[in-house]
């Protein structure tokens, strides 16, 4: 079955740390996504990528670093530079990174507890 | 930038109620989503619309865009407990790429 897949699902990390969170698709999607879900702020935009070794900062992307080498993959670390990582992460992918590009696909989400 | 604000930011409402849940826009909406999470989990796409006055309607849910697109309702009549979880609206953030902005989400309870 096609679709996305992130993992870990949970995560603990030592203040200081770097961790990497894992987003694979085989949906054969050019765009993919990262954003974070706080309670009570709705979903905000980290990082995208419309292609293959291409990605764009989205709105709070300071501490955060991305890569897409491969078009199934957008790993995203987030750096001991991000103030409060402590949240929920969920990865996205869309057929192409037009306007009116269609639905987005979620995968589960990961869930980062900084100790 | 463009935001979504909806409401009401959480309901909870007795099996069989009706309800409807508000995405309120600060600009002109050209592609607005709704979607619905479970706790803990993914989102999952509802409904697009984009035409000035366009409803659409899927099982129990139905969702409206109005006329001068800066504002759209989502209505579920007869409400079930497998309608519980949190509603959000996404919407083109604008430029040349599909950049969704979300609304903060509307939490729904429903009770048997």
């Amino acid at each position: 079955d096609g679709g996305i897949t992130q993992s870990p699902k949970y995560l603990f990390r030592k203040e200081g740390q770097n961790v990497t969170l894992s987003c694979e698709q085989n949906l054969n999607h050019d765009a993919m996504y990262w954003y974070r879900q706080d309670p009570g702020q709705g979903l905000r935009l980290i990082y995208y990528s419309q292609i293959v070794n291409d990605f764009q900062k989205g709105d709070i992307a300071e501490g955060y670093s991305v890569s897409r080498e491969k078009k199934e993959s957008f790993p995203l670390t987030v750096t001991s530079a991000q103030k409060n990582p402590t949240a929920f992460y969920l990865c996205a992918s869309s057929i192409d990174g037009g306007i009116f590009a269609g639905e987005l696909f979620f995968g589960e989400g990961s869930r980062l507890t900084v100790l | 930038s463009q935001e979504l604000e909806q409401s009401p930011q959480s309901l909870i409402v007795q099996e069989g109620k009706n309800l409807t849940i508000n995405c309120t826009s600060s600009k002109t909406l050209y592609g607005l989503y709704w979607y619905k999470q479970k706790y803990g989990e993914g989102l999952i796409f509802l409904m697009m619309l984009q035409k000035g006055g366009e409803e659409k309607s899927h099982e129990k849910i139905t969702a409206k865009l109005d006329e001068k697109k800066q504002q759209s309702s989502l209505h579920i009549t007869a409400s079930q407990p497998s309608h519980a979880g949190i509603y959000l609206c996404g919407a083109d953030g604008g430029g040349a790429t599909n950049k969704l902005i979300f609304g903060t989400g509307t939490l729904l309870a429903v009770q048997p």
